[in-house]
């Protein structure tokens, strides 16, 4: 158990919605991070967040945000969602950032029909 | 230009062979950390190793080894006497101040250890 926790677990939903998928980082880690795993492209970084702020941007579509709140968990928005989305989405914690070690939450596999 | 290669996308060995799985990466920065995750059949990942690019020492943790050589940018896994439960994918994954130290991630290696 690393320590971060994700839900849900599972989510499937239609073309069009939208989504919120949690994150609660491990105890004293400030940066969350959100990466993409998907057959086609692999894994992929989405965002960071540092002590509520965001930090860095990677691979992140316009049609998702992200936020980290003030007791440091963090959610991911998906809207306007395409099949293309369907995905395993991961949250990652690490202390500080600055090639901390990431340890995974268990992940958030999204289907969209 | 890919960061991190592993051009390994699938390993099949019998249960106590000893295997090894590559990493290349490519980098400009003097400073950055490399690192191995495990990913079995349930789908999380499992953080394994993390190398500062000024540790250039092996490491070894019980059957798992990591050889990681600055001259040829690898960074190589190696288990020795397999088992079933090794039986996963594995990825390396680089972390870089150019990239703000987000994880860059190979393709990953399939292992597939028989019984």
């Amino acid at each position: 158990d690393s320590g971060v926790t994700q839900t849900p677990k599972h989510l499937i939903t239609a073309t069009g919605q939208r989504v919120t998928l949690r994150c609660s980082p491990r105890s004293g880690d400030l940066s969350v991070y959100w990466y993409q795993q998907s057959l086609d492209q692999g894994l992929q970084f989405l965002i960071q967040y540092y002590n509520g702020e965001e930090r860095a941007k990677g691979n992140i579509l316009e049609r998702f945000s992200a936020q980290q709140f003030p007791d440091l968990h963090s959610e991911l928005n998906l809207s306007s969602l395409e099949l293309g989305d369907s995905a395993l989405y991961f949250c990652a914690s690490s202390p500080a950032g600055l090639g901390d070690t990431q340890y995974f939450g268990p992940g958030t596999r999204l289907t969209v029909l | 230009a890919q960061k991190v290669t592993q051009a390994q996308t699938e390993i099949s060995v019998v249960e106590k062979e000893d295997v090894t799985l590559d990493c290349v990466y490519e980098t400009r920065d003097t400073t950055y950390y490399l690192f191995w995750y495990k990913q079995p059949p349930s789908g999380e990942l499992v953080f394994l190793i993390r190398r500062n690019s000024f540790d250039e020492q092996n490491e070894i943790s019980g059957r798992y080894s990591w050889n990681f050589q600055k001259s040829t940018s690898s960074f190589n896994f190696t288990i020795t006497a397999s088992q079933v439960v090794d039986s996963a994918v594995y990825f390396c994954a680089l972390s870089e101040g150019d990239s703000n130290y987000q994880l860059i991630w190979g393709a990953g290696t399939k292992l597939i250890i028989k019984p």
